[in-house]
């Protein structure tokens, strides 16, 4: 099983607060990160599918960057608002797995 | 969004008794996948399905089976519920193991 770590767990922030978090997985063997948005009471949707060392996608004030060499991928959300307020999920596909493996997920939430 | 269904939405079941539950698809993709949420462990993979009889197992496979006798359903069997079974199960689907997946809306399953 593949080691995919997220962090922080949990975050707490203010509105219009800027915040990020990281996934970290290991370097061999990369194939593909995705990151999900995960809602309470919803199901998982996904954000970014993100493939080359140094991608960088934008999705209006969410961003993510990826590291393949060091294994991490960040992702990042300027001027949080309390719809921003879910778990982040990220998954790791690794080409000698055969499949993705999910991090935990960092839960955030954004106090109006 | 994708067209996937679970059925049934909520089941509650008690020690010991089998439990299917189905996964439908509209969208043709030929991957499917079931997965578990438990509090602190996100998604874990329970089974996927590459292809109509194509089946693998995930991480935490042991006490369940699937099956899938047609591209548009994919069924999750628990062949004697457990409390420990007692969890959210959500289906997903892709057109592609490293494409991004579309997820379910859930089914909440508790075994007394």
């Amino acid at each position: 099983i593949l080691n995919v770590e997220q962090s922080p767990q949990s975050l707490h922030v203010q509105e219009g607060d800027s915040t990020n978090f990281t996934c970290s997985f290991p370097s061999s063997n990369f194939y593909a990160l995705h990151w999900y948005r995960w809602e309470t009471a919803k199901s998982p949707e996904a954000l970014f599918v993100m493939t080359l060392n140094g991608d960088e996608k934008k999705k209006g004030r969410i961003s993510a960057t990826l590291n393949t060499k060091e294994g991490y991928s960040y992702l990042y959300i300027k001027g949080s608002q309390p719809e921003d307020s879910a778990t982040y999920l990220c998954a790791f596909y690794n080409t000698n797995a055969g499949k993705s493996t999910f991090g935990d997920g960092t839960t955030l939430t954004v106090k109006p | 969004d994708a067209g996937i269904t679970q059925s049934p939405r909520h089941k509650v079941t008690e020690t010991g008794t089998p439990v299917t539950l189905r996964c439908h698809q509209t969208e043709n993709h030929r991957y499917m996948y079931w997965y578990r949420q438990d509090p602190g462990h996100g998604l874990r993979l329970i089974h996927y399905s590459y292809g109509v009889k194509d089946t693998d197992k995930g991480e935490v496979s042991d006490g369940y089976s699937v099956s899938r006798s047609k591209t548009e359903d994919f069924l999750l069997t628990l062949e004697s519920a457990t409390s420990s079974q007692t969890s959210v199960y959500f289906c997903a689907i892709s057109e592609s193991l490293t494409y991004e997946q579309y997820f379910g809306p859930g089914t909440r399953l508790t075994v007394t």
